[in-house]
């Protein structure tokens, strides 16, 4: 298993609310990167980052925001959340250098659902 | 346009038969082709991959992956399968355009048959 976390694993929350979805890595890597899933579904990638200060937007539009204050940390966060915004979240990061350079490890996954 | 496709959306096996799943690309210069695994509520788990070198390569959990350059396909593969294999495995590409993202195929659920 990789050591990479993400909380919470579930939330339902109520729409309007503001949310983070926090991520975290142990493994040092420079990059990392948000997909959103729905179950059973292709990934979308929606935000990544090349290391600290470092952020950009992905290939799918999407209403969150992102920061990169520490290597081992990038929350996700919705200021105020929606239904549509219902679906699985995947963490995943990488690094450049070594064996593994390239692989993603992915964290288990934050399922939200906006009522 | 860079990409991946996994022409189907499910396979069925029957236990200690060979399991195919495939997958094509389509990319500029050199291809980084990963597999990965998911099981139900989870994440993605990292199988094998394909940087240079040999075009068979053996990963986790007996898997292995042909990459076939003329036909531009990575096609996993596993001599028997076993029930505990079926979940949803996605391909990916890393895009090699100066950045670090990848593109991940639409998944293909095996289910393997007692």
């Amino acid at each position: 298993e990789a050591d990479i976390y993400q909380t919470p694993r579930y939330l339902v929350i109520g729409t309007g609310k503001k949310i983070t979805l926090e991520c975290s890595q142990t493994m040092g890597h420079d990059k990392m990167y948000w997909y959103q899933q729905d179950p059973g579904m292709e990934l979308h990638l929606i935000h990544y980052s090349y290391g600290v200060n470092s952020t950009e937007k992905g290939d799918l539009s999407s209403e969150s925001t992102v920061s990169r204050i520490r290597t081992e940390h990038f929350p996700l966060t919705l200021e105020s959340a929606r239904p549509s915004h219902t679906s699985q979240y995947l963490c995943a990061s990488s690094e450049t250098r070594g064996g593994l350079a390239d692989t993603q490890y992915f964290g288990p996954g934050t399922r939200l659902t906006v009522l | 346009a860079q990409s991946v496709a996994q022409p189907e959306d499910q396979v069925n096996v029957a236990e200690g038969n060979p399991l195919t799943v495939k997958c094509t690309y389509s990319v500029s210069g050199n291809p980084y082709l990963f597999w990965y695994v998911q099981y139900p509520n989870r994440g993605l788990q990292f199988l094998l991959k394909y940087i240079t070198g040999d075009n068979l390569v053996k990963g986790s959990y007996g898997f292995e992956a042909e990459f076939n350059k003329s036909q531009t396909s990575f096609h996993l593969k596993k001599p028997s399968a076993l029930v505990s294999d079926s979940a949803l495995y996605f391909c990916a590409v890393r895009v090699t355009s100066g950045t670090y993202k990848y593109i991940f195929g639409t998944g293909t659920r095996l289910k393997v048959l007692a």
